[in-house]
């Protein structure tokens, strides 16, 4: 039973434009969301995080936008380039970030030039 | 500055030999979280320390699965007898408890492949 479910498993987009990454979750006791990017060959690093209290979180060509109702959330990244080529995961936490996190299954995002 | 440090990189057994995987923390992080990536499942969570404590070890799959953390600087993953299906890229990662941000510091993995 996937409690983060990512339902695109991959995604292509031209370079400059906007790219969006959805995620949703089932587990109503989230209240702490996280966007994961990996390379081929490295571990997953931290991008950027939102908190159940807000519905929008910015870090330079990052936006995450949660949706409490739908249980959706989706990163944007615009403009898109050819270095955000990565699988990206969503996560959630049930404890306000501090322990375990639950992935979802990550989304590979290609940019071309 | 360091940061969470796995080895080995890759690792080729024979079903039924015992593997261990090994991790280094980031100094000063007191939560390390042992996770596993295949396909079919994604990333999931097999088992977590805090302050060399084990809390939580639901995701471990089978008794053949164990870990330990001797000390804050160490831990082992060990599986014993591995099987084909343990075939996955397992990766350590450490965080700081009261930081409360959830932001995880991931080691670039080990590829463990069981013939």
């Amino acid at each position: 039973d996937q409690q983060v479910k990512q339902n695109s498993p991959s995604l292509s987009v031209q370079e400059g434009r906007i790219s969006i990454l959805n995620c949703d979750y089932t587990n109503s006791m989230f209240d702490y969301f996280l966007w994961y990017k990996k390379y081929p060959a490295e571990g997953p690093t931290f991008l950027i995080s939102i908190s159940s209290i807000k519905d929008k979180n910015e870090d330079g060509r990052f936006t995450v936008f949660l949706n409490k109702s739908a249980k959706h959330l989706s990163l944007h990244i615009v403009p898109s380039q050819p270095g955000d080529s990565a699988v990206y995961f969503c996560a959630a936490s049930a404890q306000g970030g501090s322990e375990k996190l639950v992935f979802g299954k990550g989304t590979k995002l290609t940019v071309n030039p | 500055d360091a940061g969470v440090i796995q080895s080995p990189r890759h690792e080729v057994t024979e079903m039924g030999q015992e593997v261990t995987l090994r991790c280094k923390p980031i100094s000063g992080h007191n939560s390390l979280f042992w996770y596993r990536q295949t396909m079919m499942r994604g990333l999931e969570l097999l088992i977590y320390f805090n302050n060399n404590v084990p809390i939580d070890d639901s995701g471990m799959p089978e008794d053949r699965f164990s870990a330990k953390m001797p000390n804050a600087s160490f831990s082992t993953l060990k599986i014993q007898p591995s099987e084909p299906r343990d075939s996955a890229v397992y990766f350590c990662a450490s965080s700081l408890r009261q930081a409360g941000t959830g932001e995880l510091f991931f080691g670039e993995g080990s590829r463990l492949t069981v013939l």
